[in-house]
Formats: structure tokens, sequence, C-alpha cells
């Protein structure tokens, strides 16, 4: 059975540090991408980050580019995300997922239960 | 283009067939997925690469795709499928992934 669990989500100050951390199980996490997707309290989906398989590529969002960057450990199955100068307007539920692909078309076919990031004073 | 556009709202009438679309230009190199979202819940995979149903999802939903439009459509809504749908692509750039606003879907 394929699980992620999410860990890291706190009360941080603006300008503040953070890192995610994700811990798969049921696959084997070395050959396949992952991602990092969020969503502020009452709006919707926003992709974040992506890591290849190997973890030679990387692709952030523009909103994050610079301030957070996605990493793994696959002799640990964990994917990371650490987050830099953080704003109030970082503040939603952050969740895993796995990648998959088919065809012309990749796709996130497991998603861990999230972990929550407040940005306050 | 980095959008993808979807209605914010539908409604359908319990065991009534609704269909939600996805608007992009992405959509014309990149095949859709669709996630559906519960309240306080984390989204689950329905469709994927355009048609492609997960295990376990009901044959009531359905994808397709023309153009810059896909859809998910619903033969036959039932109450728990009441719930947020976002759809997902790459964005043109092939570099980002970019979900829709969501649609939130009421069964009557």
């Amino acid at each position: 059975e394929v699980q992620l669990l999410e860990s890291g989500g706190d009360l941080v100050q603006p300008g503040g540090s953070l890192r995610l951390s994700c811990a798969a199980s049921g696959f084997t996490f070395s050959t396949y991408a992952m991602t990092w997707v969020r969503q502020a309290p009452g709006k919707g989906l926003e992709w974040v980050s992506t890591i290849s398989f190997s973890g030679g590529d990387t692709y952030h969002a523009d909103s994050v580019r610079g301030r957070f960057t996605i990493s793994r450990d696959n002799s640990r199955n964990t994917v990371y995300l650490e987050m830099h100068s953080l704003r109030a307007e970082d503040t939603a539920v952050y969740y895993c997922a796995k990648g998959n692909y088919h065809g012309s078309g990749d796709y996130f076919d497991y998603w861990g239960q999230g972990t929550l990031v407040t940005v306050s004073s | 283009s980095s959008e993808l556009t979807q209605d914010p709202a539908v409604s359908v009438a319990l065991g009534q067939t609704v269909t939600i679309t996805c608007q992009g230009d992405s959509l014309r190199s990149y095949y859709a997925s669709w996630y559906q979202q519960k309240p306080g819940q984390a989204p689950i995979l329905v469709i994927y690469a355009k048609d492609n149903r997960p295990s376990g999802i009901p044959d009531r939903f359905s994808g397709s795709c023309s153009g810059n439009t896909a859809s998910l459509t619903i033969t036959g809504a039932q109450a728990e499928d009441e719930a947020d749908y976002y759809c997902n692509s790459r964005d043109t750039s092939g570099n980002h992934w970019v979900f829709g606003g969501g649609t939130k879907l009421t069964v009557l």
C-alpha cells in the first residue's frame, strides 16, 4: 500500500524558515518523481515543486523560486521542501504527491494527508 | 500560457449526467488529469492521461479532450460525488505544472 506521510509544518514568523519532509513507503521510491502541492485556506490547489526520480532535475513555481528548494534522499525514501523567507501568502496545507507518467501525460497518483504551514507574527 | 480555466461551480440532479470542463493552451500538447477533493480531505486522482481511470474509481467517471479543452463527465451522479474537482497539466513551457481553479460540484 502506497503511503506518504508529511511532517514539519508549524507556525513560523514572516521571514523565517522551515523544512518539510515526506516519508514514502509501499513503492520503489527511487523510480518516481515527487511533487509538493499547496492549498491556502479556502483556496484551490497550487503546484509548488517537482523533483525527478534521481533528483537531478528540479522545478519550482515562480511564486517560490529562489526561496524554496525541493530535494530527495532515495536511501531514506524521503522528499524534502526547504522553505526560506516565508511570507504570509505561503500559509497553506502542503501536500506531498507521487508522480507517474502515461503517454503524453503525467499525473499525481497518490497524495499524503498534508501538513499545515502558518506564517504569522 | 500557464493557465487552466474551470467554471467555479456546477450543479447536477441526482442520477443525471454532468460535464466539468477545463480550458488551456497547454492541453493541445499535454494530457489533463483530474482530482476530486472533499472537505477536509486530500485530493484523489479520478482520471489520468485524458481518459484513464485508476483502480477503485467508479466507471461513471470518464474523461475526454478536444483541442484546448479537457472534460470530466460523471454519468449518473451520486450524492457522494459532491466535491471540488481540479484539472492539472503541464504548462506550455513543459517545465511547470498548473492546476485549474477548481469546480465545486453540487448534487441536488
